[in-house]
């Protein structure tokens, strides 16, 4: 069964950095682009970034809004993806999740989200 | 970036309406798009890609059709679980887009 599993979100002031993890189970978690998608309260739905698989050189891509601030990682061996956002400002407050996708796919398996809120 | 434009923004409907979802792109995405339903609380769950094709699982009231800027998601039988919020998102090219959502209640 495939599982994603984020930990790591909390109240943090402006200014300030957060490091989320995704911990990945039931699949091969290096042939698999990974992304991550936010979503602030009582909003829709917004892309952050993706980390690509190691056959794609583990190459990233980002939002214009996160982009220089947030930075994507990976390590295959313990099946965890990471987000370090730094700089975070308050309407960086979110939901994030990580999610599982291929190119050209859309994301099939989501984890159950960590909440980030960034206030004084 | 590719926008998305979804409508309505909120629908009212009963038990066993049929509902039809649509999903504008301010340019051609091909067949590269995708829709999920995420209800209050939870994560998005994958109900369509490829514009018609039906994630496995997900019941075959739902169905999906379009191609290039103009898509739509149809319900056949609106079901008491059926009440949530449905996206769209295009996965032509990045950066990924999602639609604004429309949330489906109970009239």
């Amino acid at each position: 069964e495939v599982q994603l599993v984020e930990s790591g979100g909390g109240l943090v002031q402006p200014g300030g950095s957060l490091r989320l993890s995704c911990a990945a189970s039931g699949f091969t978690f290096s042939d698999h682009y990974m992304d991550w998608v936010r979503q602030a309260p009582g909003k829709g739905l917004e892309w952050v970034g993706r980390d690509r698989n190691k056959a794609n050189g583990y190459t990233t891509e980002y939002a214009a809004s996160v982009k220089g601030r947030f930075t994507i990682s990976r390590d295959d061996s313990k099946n965890s993806l990471f987000l370090q956002m730094n700089s975070l400002k308050i309407e960086d407050t979110a939901v994030y999740y990580c999610a599982r996708s291929l190119p050209y796919s859309p994301q099939d398996y989501w984890g159950q989200g960590t909440l980030v809120t960034v206030s004084s | 970036d590719i926008q998305l434009t979804q409508s309505p923004s909120f629908l009212s409907a009963s038990v066993g309406d049929r509902v039809t979802i649509t999903c504008r792109a301010s340019q051609g995405i091909s067949s590269y798009l995708a829709w999920y339903q995420q209800i209050p609380g939870k994560a998005p769950k994958l109900l369509i890609y490829a514009a018609s094709t039906l994630q496995s699982g997900v019941p075959s009231r739902f169905s999906g059709s379009g191609s290039g800027t103009e898509f739509t998601l149809t319900i056949s039988s609106l079901q008491p679980e059926d009440f949530a919020t449905y996206y769209c998102q295009q996965v032509n090219s990045l950066p990924l887009t999602f639609g604004g959502g429309t949330k489906v209640e109970i009239k």
